[in-house]
């Protein structure tokens, strides 16, 4: 199976960009890259997704390298809202449809 | 618009016994995953229904099953409940359930098996 790997924890201040990397070495061609964010004791909430080009919408902007194995999450303008476990997601269809979510990067939000 | 909804909240249960989660899906989507996600882990994919079928399944034994029905709503069932089954179990639906749409969560179910 495809895997995802994410830093344990990123702090950032308020107000800052934040980027959160994301390794997927082994992602096939046709594998979609999603991000969810958990707060706690919330289910996860979509932010945002792509294939291979870079993608923005309100909440985020997705940079996804050429090659594919690699991705990072922007936040433009870090809020204490944001303070979450992000997770880097993979949609695969090689056999079967799958989810794949890593292991998550918990983002500490300074004021 | 009502979101995701999952029941009950808790659940205790031994080891042995079986387990019937429930979830309803946002107004109009066809498709439900699960999800079992352990203390600080991240959700690991058990199955996707779309349109009563499942179409997708994780690496998880045959003792955990499922069912959609027309409605669209699901179930996960568990049989003989193991120590390490106690976790958070969450559903998601979608619309199509691809690669292109965006999962919406409930707020899980929080299982523990004694």
């Amino acid at each position: 199976d495809a895997k995802t790997t994410q830093p344990n924890s990123m702090e950032s201040n308020e107000e800052e960009p934040v980027h959160l990397p994301c390794n997927h070495s082994t992602i096939s061609g046709t594998d979609y890259i999603h991000w969810y964010r958990q707060l706690p004791s919330q289910g996860p909430e979509y932010v945002i997704h792509g294939l291979t080009s870079n993608v923005n919408n309100r909440m985020a902007s997705l940079a996804i390298a050429e090659d594919r194995k690699s991705s990072t999450l922007i936040l433009h303008r870090a809020t204490l809202r944001d303070a979450a476990v992000y997770y880097c997601t993979l949609f695969t269809t090689s056999g079967t449809y799958k989810y794949i979510f890593g292991t998550g990067t918990r983002l500490k939000v300074l004021a | 618009e009502t979101g995701v909804t999952q029941s009950p909240t808790h659940l205790i249960k031994t080891r042995g016994q079986q387990v019937t989660l429930r979830c309803s899906s946002q107004s109009g989507h066809n498709t439900v995953s699960w999800y079992q996600q352990a203390l600080g882990q991240g959700p690991q994919f058990i199955f996707q229904y779309y349109r009563e079928e499942e179409n997708g399944r994780g690496n998880f034994p045959p003792r955990f099953s499922g069912l959609q029905f027309p409605n669209y709503s699901s179930e996960l069932n568990v049989n003989a409940l193991e120590l390490d089954d106690s976790a958070l179990y969450l559903c998601a639906s979608s619309l199509d359930g691809n690669r292109y749409n965006e999962q919406f969560f409930g707020p899980g179910t929080r299982l523990t098996v004694l």
